[in-house]
């Protein structure tokens, strides 16, 4: 079994729709937890960062982290064209050494005009 | 400031042979991490480097993969000699500071072994 587990999609929704992205894990050590965003042949990109449980918001993103369930989502407001990318999870604990991170496969995401 | 820079961009290589990746990290970051996606796989951590030294290697694959940071700076990962499983795009990625979950990526280099 994958420590992260990100459904690789396509997820394909209209321009201005929520997209809704999730990850679970299996690893109740992990306390740290970003999303990134790859678009092609790019490298990935730090959206979003959270610590322990809770919300985040900056601007049109919010993540969530619910530890209880071993459950991580990011939702983008307002898609965009831009948006189109590839989304990965990534995750790293306390126990294991600083900046090594557990990467989900990454989620396709297309928003289509 | 510029971004974190790997050279080269893609590499054609047939098995048995030698290939060097370069990274070069945002100036100043101390940290510096190489990881590595294999076709339809998620991105897997390799190893990271505190300046110099080697802080963790454990997810290097065999010792046919050789990295060195020599000075602090610039980072090669050497893999000799090249098997096909080792085709993928490898990532560099750096931080500027030890406890941080802050790191930036550079494109990766794209390696296929014929």
């Amino acid at each position: 079994q994958k420590e992260v587990e990100q459904d690789p999609g396509p997820l394909s929704v209209p321009e201005g729709a929520i997209v809704s992205l999730n990850c679970t894990y299996s690893n109740s050590a992990f306390q740290y937890f970003m999303w990134y965003r790859q678009y092609s042949r790019k490298g990935p990109e730090l959206l979003m960062y959270t610590y322990s449980s809770g919300n985040k918001e900056d601007g049109r993103f919010t993540a969530q982290v619910d530890k209880s369930s071993k459950y991580i989502s990011l939702f983008i407001r307002d898609s965009q064209p831009s948006d189109s990318a590839t989304y990965l999870c990534a995750m790293s604990s306390s126990t294991d050494s600083w900046g090594k991170f557990q990467f989900g496969a990454g989620t396709q995401v297309v928003v289509t005009p | 400031e510029a971004g974190v820079t790997q050279f080269p961009s893609h590499s054609v290589i047939e098995k048995g042979q030698t290939v060097t990746l370069r990274c070069d990290p945002i100036s100043g970051h101390d940290n510096l991490y190489w990881y590595r996606r294999v076709m339809g796989k998620e991105i897997k951590f390799l190893l990271h480097f505190v300046k110099e030294s080697k802080q963790d290697e454990s997810g290097m694959p065999n010792n046919r993969f050789l990295a060195e940071r020599t000075g602090g700076t610039y980072s090669t990962l050497k893999v000799q000699p090249a098997e096909l499983e080792d085709s993928g795009v490898y990532f560099c990625a750096s931080s500027p500071r030890l406890a941080s979950n802050e790191q930036f990526f550079g494109p990766g280099t794209r390696l296929t072994v014929l």
